[in-house]
Parts: structure tokens; sequence; C-alpha cells
């Protein structure tokens, strides 16, 4: 079975800060999803990756970062925490663009204060 | 017109009964077809997957294609309270960029 695992459940941080969610998958997939998922919102996609160094924009990434400097690892990061990212982050992967579904982690849940 | 489309809800169903699940979407050309389960507080969870025309058969599960007609539907057959979650609808577009639905919350009452 295809594991995507999550840095943190839970999380509180302060607004102004930076924060880091961290996303690892064992699977070998080359793409890899940050989401975020709020109530009434559904999941709307923040960045993406489909190869090391690799990244491209969402719909959403305004305040958003990513870095994916090893294959099986994808990093969201909030440059400056603000109390409108409180939210669910959703890290995914998939095996290829072309007609694969996406697995996803746990889901981290950011409080920002 | 949303890209991919699904009543929000709430559907309920009696325990035993069938529940039916519709997405519709806007891509003539779209490829790829998925159903996730996502229970309150959890992330989404792949159920079903279809890709051709017709009916695809995973235990009580049953997603059905028509292509022609644009939409996607799942079927749950003998419906448990343990299916009460949210489904959410998925469809690989032919630019290969995967959409989703905002999901219909599905309630199966004793």
């Amino acid at each position: 079975d295809v594991k995507v695992t999550q840095s943190s459940r839970y999380l509180v941080k302060r607004t102004g800060e930076k924060v880091f969610l961290e996303c690892v998958q064992d699977m070998d997939h080359e793409n890899m999803f940050w989401y975020r998922q709020d109530p009434g919102l559904g999941l709307r996609l923040i960045y993406f990756s489909y190869d090391v160094k690799m990244k491209e924009k969402g719909d959403i990434p305004e305040g958003y970062s990513v870095s994916r400097e090893k294959k099986e690892r994808f990093s969201l990061i909030l440059e400056s925490a603000s109390t409108n990212q409180t939210s669910m982050y959703l890290c995914a992967s998939s095996l290829g663009l072309r007609g694969q579904p996406q697995h996803f982690g746990d889901g981290t849940r950011l409080s920002i204060l | 017109q949303k890209e991919v489309e699904q009543n929000s809800g709430p559907l309920s169903v009696p325990e035993g009964a069938i529940a039916s699940l519709n997405c519709t979407y806007s891509d003539r050309g779209s490829q790829s077809f998925f159903w996730y389960r996502q229970y309150s507080g959890k992330s989404p969870e792949l159920i079903m997957f279809i890709y051709s025309n017709g009916d695809k058969e995973d235990g009580r599960f049953t997603a059905q294609l028509n292509k022609a007609s644009q939409y996607v539907s799942l079927l749950i057959r003998d419906s448990q309270p343990s299916d009460s979650a949210t489904y959410l609808c998925a469809v690989i577009h032919s630019n290969y960029q995967l959409i989703w639905g905002a999901g219909t919350k599905l309630i199966i009452k004793p």
C-alpha cells in the first residue's frame, strides 16, 4: 500500500512565523501535491511537483512556497504565517500525471494564532 | 458552470438500501474518474476508479461511467452506517489536471 506521511497531525503557530509542513512518500511516486481544505471550499491545490527540484503553482500559491530536494519528500512553507492560513493541509502523491489516482497523507490541521 | 459538479447533500439513505451518488463533468475529453471517501476530520481515501464506459464493481461499490452524457456515478449496495461520509468525485481533464468536485455528504440512517 502507498504510504504518505505528514510530519504533524496538529500544529499551532503564531502570526508571522515561518512554518514548515513536511510530507514523505514511500512508493517512489514522481508526483506530489499540497492542498488545503476548508469547509465549503473543497480541496484547493496550492503547489505540485512532478520531479525533484521541479514545482508548479496550483490555484492558490500566494503566501506559500515549496521545496522538493529528494523524490520522496515534498515540503510546504508558509513564509510568514497569517490567520487566514488556518486550515487542514493535505499532501498527496501519484505515480504519474496521466490517469493515476492521488494518495493522501493523514493531513495536518494548522492553526495560526 | 463548475468543471466537476456534485450535489452537496446531505443525502440520507436507510441502512441496507442502495445509495446513489452522482457527478457531472464539463470536459468531454476527460479520461480518468475517481471516487474518494472522506470521513469527518480525516483525509480522502480512494475507493474506486474507472476509465472506460460502463460499470465497474468492487464489493458493495459500483462505479458507472457514461462519457456521452458526461456523468459518473457511485452506487453503494447494502448501505451501512460506516458508509456515512463525504464522497468526492475527481476527474482528470484532457490537460491531465485533476479536478475535484466539492463532495456529497452521505448519511446512512440505522
